[in-house]
């Protein structure tokens, strides 16, 4: 079974915490994606990656970074939550050229 | 941004009734289209991967075709059941781009 695997289903952090948000492919995809889901407002694209070290802006990047070490690991970093950033995290993977998108099961972050 | 737009942003049928969506998208710099099925607490499931004009994909009782010239695609469902009740995703990919945005969705309710 292929597997897109977010590293916990629900996380509670107080404002200013620095948060770690990992994501595990094991399909050997090239394209690694962040999203955040806010009720009516579906996924909102956070950054992307193509390729190991390679990192794009998505369209709403603002108080978040990522990290792709490896190709299978790809990590959004809240540097200083806020609680405007709770919100449901979906991670997704991909193989290059427009493949399907699978998606881990998602961590819903509370920030206090 | 890029403005993926899709409507109606929630439906309510009757079981056994036919319903279509709409999802219209840029109709420059096009390489794909992707629709997925959200049921509650679960990831989002890929449906149909659509690249070429004119393309018509069917799974089961549910279709979707494709205009990208105009720049829309329309998903089908035949006599829904109600275990179609989900939020149906449409996501488009730019030529020139690995990132994949988003529409709000459609929330389909299929009333037994």
């Amino acid at each position: 079974d292929v597997k897109v695997t977010q590293s916990s289903r629900y996380l509670v952090k107080r404002t200013g915490e620095k948060v770690f948000l990992e994501c595990v492919q094991d399909m050997d995809h090239e394209n690694m994606f962040w999203y955040r889901q806010d009720p009516g407002l579906g996924l909102r694209l956070i950054y992307f990656s193509y390729d190991v070290k390679m990192k794009e802006k998505g369209d709403i990047p603002e108080g978040y970074s990522v990290s792709r070490e490896k190709k299978e690991r790809f990590s959004l970093i809240l540097e200083s939550a806020s609680t405007n950033q709770t919100s449901m995290y979906l991670c997704a993977s991909s193989s290059r050229g427009g493949g399907k998108l699978f998606f881990g099961s998602g961590t819903q972050l509370s920030v206090l | 941004i890029l403005n993926v737009e899709q409507s109606p942003q929630s439906l309510h049928v009757q079981e056994g009734d036919s319903t279509n969506f709409t999802c219209s998208f840029p109709s420059s710099n096009f390489y794909a289209l992707h629709w997925y099925r959200w049921e509650t607490a679960k990831s989002p499931e890929a449906l149909f991967v659509m690249t070429l004009n004119g393309d018509e994909k069917k799974k089961g009782r549910i279709s979707a075709t494709l205009n990208t010239k105009e720049g829309y695609s329309y998903l089908y469902i035949k006599g829904s059941q109600p275990e179609d009740s989900a939020t149906y995703l449409c996501a488009f990919m730019g030529y020139n781009n690995n990132d994949m945005r988003f529409g709000a969705g459609t929330r389909l309710t299929v009333k037994p």
